[in-house]
């Protein structure tokens, strides 16, 4: 298993912002991804975080909007940029530790924009 | 392209069975996943199938036929706590990451 943070848990933005959710994880992990959950709804995967690499979008999304950093094996970041009230959503992060897909995921950053 | 179904809402009473079905169409298959999600709060990790067959884990149990692309997650001596999402989901094209379903709301009542 693994331990997963994110900062913040919530924050209230204004429209053509910018806010950066950091994801942090208790030990080495190979695979982390971002997902995104709008009111009422299911997931969707954003992206993957590649360490050492470029970040893999899902179709929809693109690194413009929703650019990603993964600099080591226990941290990443995923940036929500010139927000509008459409990305009001409660943001994601999770891991695999096994290699055998079973993900564990963070408490989440809601983002509510105004 | 990966597509999964699932009821939106179930309704069960306290101490019965209930089972939430998923019927799945993805090319290439490397696992099912059930996770449950209660309001506000992150998915947790319910059940892995891989091969067909029933798992039992406790009250939970989850059963998989890859041939009829269907699994079910079936949930015994129902409690109030057991009031939440339950998430169906795949591995995606690349074996990279997880495809969720839409997700089945159980609520369950004295």
């Amino acid at each position: 298993s693994a331990v997963i943070s994110q900062k913040p848990s919530r924050d209230i933005c204004q429209r053509g912002t910018s806010l950066t959710i950091q994801c942090q994880v208790d030990s080495q992990v190979t695979m982390m991804f971002w997902y995104r959950q709008q009111p009422g709804q299911s997931l969707t995967l954003i992206a993957t975080a590649n360490q050492g690499s470029e970040a893999t979008y899902e179709s929809g999304f693109v690194i413009d909007k929703f650019p990603i950093s993964r600099p080591n094996l226990t941290f990443s970041t995923l940036t929500v940029s010139n927000m509008s009230p459409e990305d009001s959503s409660i943001y994601l992060c999770s891991v695999e530790t096994s290699g055998s897909y079973e993900q564990y995921f963070g408490p989440g950053t809601r983002l509510t924009v105004t | 392209g990966q597509n999964i179904d699932q009821p939106t809402e179930m309704t069960a009473t306290e101490g019965a069975i209930v089972q939430i079905n998923c019927t799945y169409q993805t090319s290439g298959f490397n696992g099912l996943f059930w996770y449950q999600q209660h309001a506000g709060e992150a998915p947790t990790f319910l059940s892995y199938n891989v091969l067909d067959g029933l798992e039992e884990k406790g009250r939970f149990s989850s059963f998989l036929s890859r041939s009829k692309g269907y699994s079910y997650l079936l949930l015994k001596e129902l409690q109030m706590k057991d009031s939440a999402s339950y998430l169906c989901a795949v591995v995606n094209q690349a074996g990279t990451a997880l495809i969720f379903g839409k997700g089945t709301t159980l609520s369950v009542s004295s």
